[in-house]
């Protein structure tokens, strides 16, 4: 059983549609990061939210960290190719101190 | 430009070889990490090393040992090469704000 469970695992979609990636735990962290990490790379830092019901933008992508700390969601507007890639989220609990990764949603964008 | 460096990026192994996989960086960071990255299995944590001169097992520490060689260096080690190491290996470093990652190893056990 996975602390991080990511939604959906496999997503394929057309240039300018919308969608929202799902990162869910039974565990509140003390702050979730979202990675992506592009065939033959290794995972980039996105971005980290530490506060509940924080949100933060970048560009076209919206992240959100749950107001009880136990969930996290990304949301792509108008997708790109370029947003092609495994997305991971990634975290420590508040009651613990490993770090953990979450399964990942493999986006494939088509132009 | 700062960051972390692997080497090699492919290398295929015979069952029983022996090889040691590098990592460097630049950040000037305490922590790093060697991570292994497989098919439904997601990133495993094999070993981390807190500081120069320490090292500590992971969730995935068995047939692997590692050295911090350095602040900068630190190496992963296969003595004994079985094909369930088949994987993508990751070295990373961070400083509380997030990991940064090699671009990683893709080893092969035949």
């Amino acid at each position: 059983t996975q602390l991080l469970e990511q939604s959906p695992q496999f997503l394929s979609i057309q240039e300018g549609e919308n969608l929202t990636v799902y990162c869910n735990s039974s565990s509140v962290f003390s702050s979730l990061q979202w990675y992506r990490q592009e065939p033959g790379e290794g995972p980039v830092l996105l971005v980290t939210v530490v506060t509940g019901g924080e949100v933060k933008k970048l560009k076209r992508l919206t992240f959100q960290f749950g107001d009880a700390r136990k969930d996290s969601s990304l949301h792509i507007t108008a997708a790109q190719p370029g947003d092609t890639g495994l997305y991971l989220c990634a975290g420590t609990p508040s009651t613990g101190n490993q770090f953990y990764f979450g399964t990942g949603t493999s986006l494939t964008v088509i132009p | 430009n700062a960051g972390v460096t692997q080497t090699p990026k492919f290398q295929v192994l015979k069952t029983g070889q022996s090889m040691t996989l590098q990592c460097a960086q630049d950040m000037n960071h305490n922590s790093m990490y060697w991570y292994r990255q497989d098919p439904g299995m997601g990133l495993r944590l094999i070993y981390y090393s807190a500081s120069e001169g320490t090292t500590d097992k992971g969730e995935v520490p068995n047939g692997y040992n590692v050295s911090r060689l350095n602040k900068r260096e630190f190496s992963l080690r296969l003595e004994s090469a079985a094909p369930s190491q088949t994987s993508v290996y990751f070295c990373a470093t961070d400083r509380n704000y997030g990991y940064t990652f090699g671009s990683g190893t893709r080893l092969t056990v035949v």
